[in-house]
């Protein structure tokens, strides 16, 4: 089945220690999403990638970079973690930018120690 | 401002009647809505969807209701099962934007 993957599922690590995320797809989307959930609310969009064109929300702190090194996989660098940070990670794709379905992955789950 | 408003922040229903999921927004550009759920710990589902050029789409229980003049959508899930509890989202987008304008969320409970 297509889907949006993301591993690990739940990730700890230690204030201050940098944390990679990752996300796959095998739907060969062209736009790629990393949000950010905390308890229930709306997820908030950090970036995005359109094919290989990145896209920083102007209220992403600078502490969050992304790769995307091909079409399947993209991934979410935190470089120096924060109580803060704590929170439900959601990739998910897009065939193209404006008025698409966005899919959702599972979610990594960060605990920030 | 928020664009996309979701009033009820809950809702219970019986099991085996209807759900009805409210939404409103303010942005008459929007074109495109969507409708996901949203299980504890897991990643947004997508369950529907409708363009601004139709005012009903169905897929079995689900069928989302568009109101162009209203500003207003609605989500109807008939029957209800135990298995709809979740927190509902509205999502709106504008053709020349990427953004996915969400609303709030409201929670369902269905009722044994």
């Amino acid at each position: 089945d297509a889907m949006v993957i993301q591993n690990p599922r739940y990730q700890v690590t230690q204030f201050g220690k940098p944390v990679t995320l990752s996300c796959s797809q095998t739907l060969n989307h062209n736009v790629m999403y990393w949000y950010q959930q905390k308890s229930s609310q709306a997820p908030k969009l950090l970036f995005h990638y359109y094919d290989k064109d990145f896209n920083n929300e102007a209220d992403t702190p600078d502490n969050f970079q992304s790769r995307r090194p091909n079409t399947s996989f993209c991934f979410l660098d935190i470089r120096s973690p924060g109580l803060g940070d704590a929170a439900m990670y959601l990739c998910a794709t897009s065939r193209d930018r404006s008025s698409e379905t966005q899919y959702f992955g599972p979610g990594t789950r960060l605990l920030v120690l | 401002d928020q664009q996309v408003k979701q009033n009820s922040p809950s809702l219970s229903v019986q099991e085996g009647r209807i759900s009805i999921l409210n939404c409103d927004y303010t942005n008459s550009m929007f074109d495109y809505f969507l409708w996901y759920k949203k299980y504890p710990a897991e990643g947004p589902t997508f369950l529907i969807s409708i363009s601004s050029i139709k005012d009903k789409n169905e897929d079995g229980r689900f069928t989302v209701f568009l109101n162009k003049s209203a500003k207003h959508l609605s989500l109807h899930i008939v029957p209800s099962q135990p298995g709809d509890s979740a927190v509902y989202f509205c999502a709106a987008s504008e053709s020349s934007n990427y953004q996915l304008i969400w609303g709030a969320g409201t929670k369902l409970i269905i009722k044994p």
